[in-house]
């Protein structure tokens, strides 16, 4: 067990739909990263958060967003649902070392 | 940018067989180099790491060593067992230099162990 928590675990919905992801990160680490897995494009880095803060972002679609909260929870928001953004979506977190932990995922499926 | 390449799968092995699984990777820093296993259904784990040239990062049997001179990270195994069957991905990421912390990944390469 990482420490790291997402729900849902499946999430399953329509094309044209918006959808919340929901990562808590481990105790006390304030980096928060999303990544997207797929079979065509592999993991591919989303977005990450610091205590709050935007620090950086990677391939991330614009109908895409993320947030995190003052409890160093991140919500990943994903509108505009198109077949081809069913995936896994992980949530990593990190504190005071280089090493990145990863939650379970959540594996979205758009239909 | 910076990217890693690891040997295409998958590769499937007999239970006790030799495992190496390669991996390079270019830079314009100085990164830290990771494996990480996926095991069906799960997230990843972090399996080992090396920070620094000539660091050997070690655990559960496993072993890669990091080599600037041939910016290479090969993972390897002396006696695979069928609990090993897993995807394995070999990372980077420049925190500590100043470059990008995200995690820049390989494709991922897929062993089957057999009994």
């Amino acid at each position: 067990d990482s420490g790291v928590t997402q729900t849902p675990k499946h999430l399953i919905t329509a094309t044209g739909q918006r959808v919340t992801l929901r990562c808590s990160p481990r105790s006390g680490d304030l980096s928060v990263y999303w990544y997207q897995q797929s079979l065509d494009q592999g993991l591919q880095f989303l977005i990450q958060y610091y205590n709050g803060e935007e620090r950086a972002k990677g391939n991330i679609l614009e109908r895409f967003s993320a947030q995190q909260f003052p409890d160093l929870h991140s919500e990943l928001n994903l509108s505009s649902l198109e077949l081809g953004d069913s995936a896994l979506y992980f949530c990593a977190s990190r504190g005071d070392t280089d090493t990145q932990y990863f939650g379970p995922g959540t594996r979205l499926t758009v239909l | 940018g910076d990217s890693v390449t690891q040997m295409e799968g998958p590769v499937t092995l007999s239970e006790e067989a030799c495992l190496t699984i390669n991996c390079t990777y270019t830079a314009t820093g100085y990164p830290s180099l990771f494996w990480y296993v996926q095991y069906p259904g799960e997230g990843l784990q972090l399996l080992l790491k090396a920070t620094k040239a000539d660091d050997k990062g070690s655990n559960k049997g496993f072993e890669a060593t990091y080599r600037k001179e041939t910016t290479s990270f090969h993972l390897e195994k002396g006696s695979v067992q069928v609990s090993d069957s897993a995807v394995y991905f070999c990372a980077l990421s420049d925190l500590w230099r100043g470059g990008s912390e995200k995690l820049v990944f390989g494709k991922g390469t897929k062993l089957t162990v057999n009994p």
